[in-house]
């Protein structure tokens, strides 16, 4: 029952360098999202996908980059990684009907020095 | 501007007694709520929601919310706190502008002590 699967779970990078978050679900869910949350500040979305092939902006989309590469997989990508970056990262996916609460994994960890 | 607000960082409560954990929103139209508990080093768990119909919304773990359209509130209780109800509590309300996302607040840590 491994609902949504998050890799790497923890991840120290040096500034500048480029890294990929990757994010499978296996219960046949339409739309999945991207947020980072930081203390006293919730969770923010970075990207979203409603639907298989379509990608839009969140509230902070600034430095990431996302591909939904199929139904099943979200990922997140940091280009040039800068220490604003520094978070804990998670990915929620959601069912159709809009009353579903949404299920999330149990995050990665990213730290850059 | 759609938002919520959850007005306490933190909430201590001993052990057995009532607790609540406060949320208020404001959104267009009619809101779907949401809370959720995130423990140590995991994903945010859903707990209940409001749609629509009974104020008095029961989820899991023994948790409650009641929904107030007058005061824009959803309050989240339970009779008698637990230690390992322990854990930061999120309150979210689903939000359209072009397509459905979710606005979360900013969390609330729970700390029920012995």
């Amino acid at each position: 029952n491994a609902g949504v699967t998050q890799t790497p779970k923890f991840q120290v990078l040096k500034t500048g360098q480029s890294m990929t978050l990757q994010c499978a679900q296996d219960m046949n869910h339409n739309s999945m999202y991207w947020y980072r949350q930081d203390p006293g500040m919730g969770l923010r979305l970075i990207y979203y996908s409603a639907s298989e092939g379509t990608t839009d902006k969140g509230e902070v989309p600034n430095g990431y980059n996302v591909s939904r590469l199929n139904k099943r997989e979200f990922s997140l990508r940091l280009e040039s990684a800068a220490p604003s970056q520094t978070s804990v990262y998670f990915c929620a996916s959601i069912g159709r009907g809009s009353e579903q609460p949404q299920h999330f994994g149990d995050g990665t960890r990213l730290s850059i020095l | 501007a759609q938002s919520v607000a959850q007005p306490e960082d933190q909430v201590n409560v001993a052990e057995g007694n009532p607790l609540t954990v406060k949320c208020t929103y404001s959104v267009s139209g009619n809101p779907y709520l949401f809370w959720y508990v995130q423990y140590p080093n995991r994903g945010l768990q859903f707990l209940l929601k409001y749609i629509t119909g009974d104020n008095l919304v029961k989820g899991s773990y023994g948790f409650e919310a009641e929904f107030n359209k007058s005061q824009t509130s959803f309050h989240l209780k339970k009779p008698s706190a637990l230690v390992s109800d322990s854990a930061l509590y999120f309150c979210a309300v689903r939000a359209y502008s072009g397509t459905y996302k979710y606005i979360f607040g900013t969390g609330t840590r729970l700390k029920v002590l012995a």
